[in-house]
């Protein structure tokens, strides 16, 4: 079974400040997988996502994720937060047999402090 | 239309009672899901549809929970005998043709609350 863990519920940077949000997942085989973001009353959007090739993918807003297979993680990472980016903050998996059943974290909540 | 869309975006109703939660996909998505959010927690798969069929079901809790989408476009997630741990933000998404790589495109959500 896949699943997804975000060690981290809450975390507060300083706007300027450099980011990175931990993600592990478990699957069996290669994964797809997904950062979204989630802003109080809004939907959930896509930040960025891996599927193949080049582990570093870039995604919107000025985030980027690195697939690393030997950690079984993709992190995401923002050189310098914007007091905008204060969000709830989602990584997911899908894959294989699992065709449409996306599997998501329970999210970290990042505050930025002015 | 421009995006996915969910009515009602707030449910109140009584334990017991009967609710349909509406979800209305990009225009030409075959494929739909649908996901609930409990309070802290990340969105949970209940179903996805391809087309007018659910081709996985798995996700639904029990047999309360129903959810039909006859024409392939409009979803309706139907919850009979309500409990008040069905309280939670019901999401629904759509993507083109329900590949795992494919991008899904989340509504604003159903909130539920079961008193």
């Amino acid at each position: 079974a896949q699943s997804v863990t975000q060690p981290d519920i809450h975390i507060t940077v300083s706007e300027g400040a450099s980011l990175e949000l931990r993600c592990n997942y478990s699957y069996g085989a290669t994964p797809y997988l997904f950062w979204y973001v989630q802003s109080p009353g809004q939907g959930l959007q896509l930040l960025l996502k891996y599927f193949s090739g080049d582990t570093l993918v870039q995604g919107i807003k000025g985030f980027e994720a690195e697939f690393k297979r030997s950690q079984s993680s993709f992190n995401l990472r923002k050189p310098s937060v914007h007091w905008s980016d204060a969000a709830e903050y989602f990584c997911a998996v899908a894959g294989g047999s699992n065709a449409g059943k996306s599997t998501f974290g329970d999210g970290t909540t990042l505050t930025v402090k002015p | 239309g421009a995006g996915v869309s969910q009515t009602p975006s707030n449910k109140v109703t009584e334990k017991g009672k009967y609710v349909e939660l509406r979800c209305d996909p990009i225009s030409g998505h075959t494929a739909l899901y649908w996901y609930r959010q409990s309070l802290g927690q990340g969105p949970e798969f209940l179903i996805y549809f391809q087309g007018t069929g659910a081709a996985d079901d798995s996700g639904l809790p029990n047999d309360r929970f129903f959810a039909v989408r006859p024409e392939g476009s409009v979803s309706t997630l139907k919850i009979q005998r309500t409990e008040r741990g069905d309280s939670a933000v019901y999401l629904c998404a759509s993507s083109p043709r329900g590949a795992s790589q494919e991008t899904q495109y989340f509504g604003p959500g159903t909130r539920l609350l079961v008193l």
